[in-house]
């Protein structure tokens, strides 16, 4: 079945970029997807990529797809303290139902 | 702020017991997605509802069902809970099944079993 890792943290200092990695193993997806969670809230969705495009950015964020790796990541430029969340990778297929990564918990310190 | 709205917040059941969590969708959304998170997990999907009509289902076991109705709002009945089934709920509702792209998420309702 489809499968989607994450790294389960990540720390970086205010200011800094924030890279955050996953790879998906369905060769079929569709749609990749980005969504942030805070504490105590449903999900966000931040971005998308369709699977025939290798790059999107969008304002701070840039998502980078290797398709051939089945690798996606999702940068964060000049990191703020209001970005300390849980983010979720996910993809969809044909079905459209997307599949998530356990999440990746983002620390910003000063 | 999604528009999509979720009863109650925080819910305590003990095992063998039955709950129904309510989940209300934005306006002239006809799909409404349900998905649990256990702790320290991605959202699982549970099943999707679509012009009040079941469209697809996860690796659930049917002592979890649902309703969808015409004004938008829907519910997730679970029975025979069990202590595995603490998790918090989410509903996401789209204005159609191929529109994940602009799928909104409720808060959640935290679901603990005792």
């Amino acid at each position: 079945g489809e499968d989607v890792e994450q790294s389960l943290f990540l720390s970086v200092r205010e200011g800094d970029s924030s890279v955050i990695n996953c790879t998906y193993t369905d060769s079929s997806s569709t749609y990749l997807y980005w969504y942030k969670q805070e504490p105590g809230a449903g999900l966000q969705l931040l971005t998308y990529i369709f699977s025939n495009m290798d790059m999107k950015q969008d304002q701070r964020l840039t998502v980078l797809l290797n398709k051939k790796d089945k690798h996606l990541s999702l940068r964060i430029a000049d990191t703020q303290t209001g970005d300390s969340a849980i983010y979720f990778c996910a993809e969809s297929g044909g079905s459209y139902i997307p599949t998530f990564g356990r999440g990746t918990s983002l620390i910003v310190h000063p | 702020e999604t528009g999509v709205t979720q009863s109650p917040t925080h819910l305590i059941k003990t095992r063998g017991q039955q709950v129904t969590l309510r989940c209300s969708s934005q306006s002239g959304h006809n799909t409404v997605s349900w998905y649990q998170q256990a702790l320290g997990q991605g959202p699982q999907f549970i099943f999707q509802y679509y012009r009040e009509e079941e469209n697809g289902r996860g690796n659930f076991p049917p002592r979890f069902s649902g309703l969808q109705f015409p004004n938008y709002s829907s519910e997730l009945n679970v029975n025979a809970l069990e202590l595995d089934d603490s998790a918090l709920y989410l509903c996401a509702s789209s204005s159609d099944p191929d529109n994940t792209d602009t799928q909104y998420f409720g808060p959640g309702t935290r679901l603990t079993v005792l």
